[in-house]
């Protein structure tokens, strides 16, 4: 069965750089492309981009350029959401969710980064 | 961009009784391709969303009979025919016609 397992929460310092991870299991990781999603406490759901996981491409949302970076290890099936410069407003809980045979058909349980000093 | 517009944003619901949400985008969702590509999601507290409805009217994979959506175009609504306790939560619309993704604000059914 098609499963996506994220890395634990996160608790950072403004300025610190967070890795969240994304691993798919049950089906062909190469086949179907990865939308990141953030939720902001108590807010809604708000799409960041997804990337190509078959050639890796990127696409990010207005809002999600400079600081925000997705990446590929096919090698273990992973999918990575790279935040630097981190901001308290950057405080949210992080989904990724796979664009498969229907978009936002399955998706990760999220992984809670919060930054304060 | 394509805004979504959901209406109620909340919904109290006797249980057994049914519940309706409506979805409205600024824009067609009608992709060159035929398709239109307008889905519902539904976030349970404390849970991760999960796929219920793709274009238009189709339940994914083990989603009730009790769940479905209808409409064309910009205007599409997701009916629940009688709510169960397990229904309360967040429901989405979000559409896959355009990028960016945009998705609704969110109506949280609650009971009565």
């Amino acid at each position: 069965q098609v499963q996506l397992v994220q890395s634990g929460s996160e608790l950072k310092k403004p300025g610190a750089s967070v890795k969240v991870s994304c691993k798919a299991s049950g089906y062909t990781f190469t086949n179907y492309a990865m939308h990141w999603v953030r939720q902001a406490p108590g807010q809604g759901l708000e799409w960041m981009g997804w990337i190509n996981t078959n050639t890796g491409n990127p696409t990010y949302a207005q809002g999600f350029t400079g600081r925000f970076v997705f990446s590929l290890d096919t090698s273990v099936t992973t999918a990575y959401l790279q935040i630097s410069s981190l901001k308290a407003e950057d405080t949210a809980l992080y989904y990724c969710a796979r664009k498969g045979t229907q978009d936002f058909d399955y998706w990760g349980q999220g992984t809670l980064v919060t930054v304060s000093s | 961009d394509i805004v979504m517009t959901q209406t109620p944003l909340s919904s109290p619901v006797t249980l057994g009784q049914p519940a309706s949400i409506s979805c409205r985008s600024s824009q067609s969702l009608v992709h060159s391709d035929g398709n239109t590509y307008l889905s519902w999601l539904q976030q349970r507290p404390g849970q991760p969303p999960r796929l219920l409805i793709y274009k238009i009217s189709n339940r994914f994979s083990g989603v009730p009979d009790r769940f479905s959506g209808s409409g064309a175009g910009t205007d599409f609504t997701l009916k629940i025919s009688r709510v169960e306790a397990d229904d309360v939560g967040v429901y989405y619309c979000t559409q896959a016609t355009q990028f960016p993704r945009t998705f609704g604000q969110g109506t949280k059914v609650e009971i009565k």
